[in-house]
């Protein structure tokens, strides 16, 4: 079956570093993959989108990238900040439908 | 500007009873609409998906059901809630599937007891 899946569950980092996210797809070959943010008690909230032809994306301090070799997208924050503490999810889109990943939920300590 | 409501923001049900929540899309026409289930600790599960008025996918079987009787309005509905049906409900809309942003509603805390 067709799966999108993050592998980890929880990243603890320390302010200032660079937190790095991985989502892994297996049995498909997707077109786009997006990134969300998703803060407790409230619904996620798009990031950044990366087409396959994409091989990455910036959006100020995050940058997504999208290795088709390794079936893999990678979500990096530099400079972290622990007000960028909360779960990140990737998701693909299929036949009108749009799957998401179990998450990663990141803390950033000061 | 687009804006979607979802409502009631937290739902309190005994098992058996009946739901109905609701969804609306105001800002744009012929969205793709869908409803996620978010357990405790858990992932964002797909309910349920529709392209158009009437058209209703569904993902996983299960005593909820989904209609979608005008365009921007998208209704979750069980006759008889199970324990198992608590969580985090949410909405979402897109302008196409996948390649798109999809933006969600506030969610609906619905614990069944």
């Amino acid at each position: 079956s067709q799966k999108i899946e993050q592998n980890s569950e929880a990243l603890n980092i320390q302010e200032g570093k660079t937190a790095t996210l991985t989502c892994n797809y297996t049995n498909y070959s997707p077109a786009y993959l997006q990134w969300y943010r998703q803060d407790p008690g409230r619904g996620p909230v798009f990031l950044l989108l990366i087409r396959e032809n994409e091989k990455e994306k910036r959006k100020e301090r995050l940058k997504v990238t999208f290795d088709t070799t390794l079936k893999q997208s990678l979500f990096h924050i530099t400079a972290s900040q622990p007000a960028d503490s909360a779960t990140y999810l990737c998701a693909r889109g299929s036949q009108g439908n749009l799957i998401f990943g179990k998450g990663t939920k990141l803390s950033v300590k000061p | 500007s687009q804006t979607i409501h979802q409502w009631p923001a937290t739902l309190v049900q005994p098992v058996g009873s009946p739901l109905s929540l609701e969804c609306t899309v105001e800002g744009t026409s012929n969205p793709n609409l869908y409803w996620y289930r978010q357990a405790a600790g858990r992932g964002l599960q797909l309910l349920f998906y529709s392209v158009g008025i009437g058209q209703i996918s569904s993902e996983v079987p299960q005593n909820l059901s989904a209609s979608r009787p005008q365009d921007r309005q998208f209704i979750l509905s069980s006759k008889k809630l199970l324990l198992s049906d608590s969580g985090f409900y949410l909405c979402a809309w897109s302008v196409h599937p996948g390649d798109t942003e999809a933006f969600f509603g506030q969610g609906t805390r619905l614990t069944v007891v």
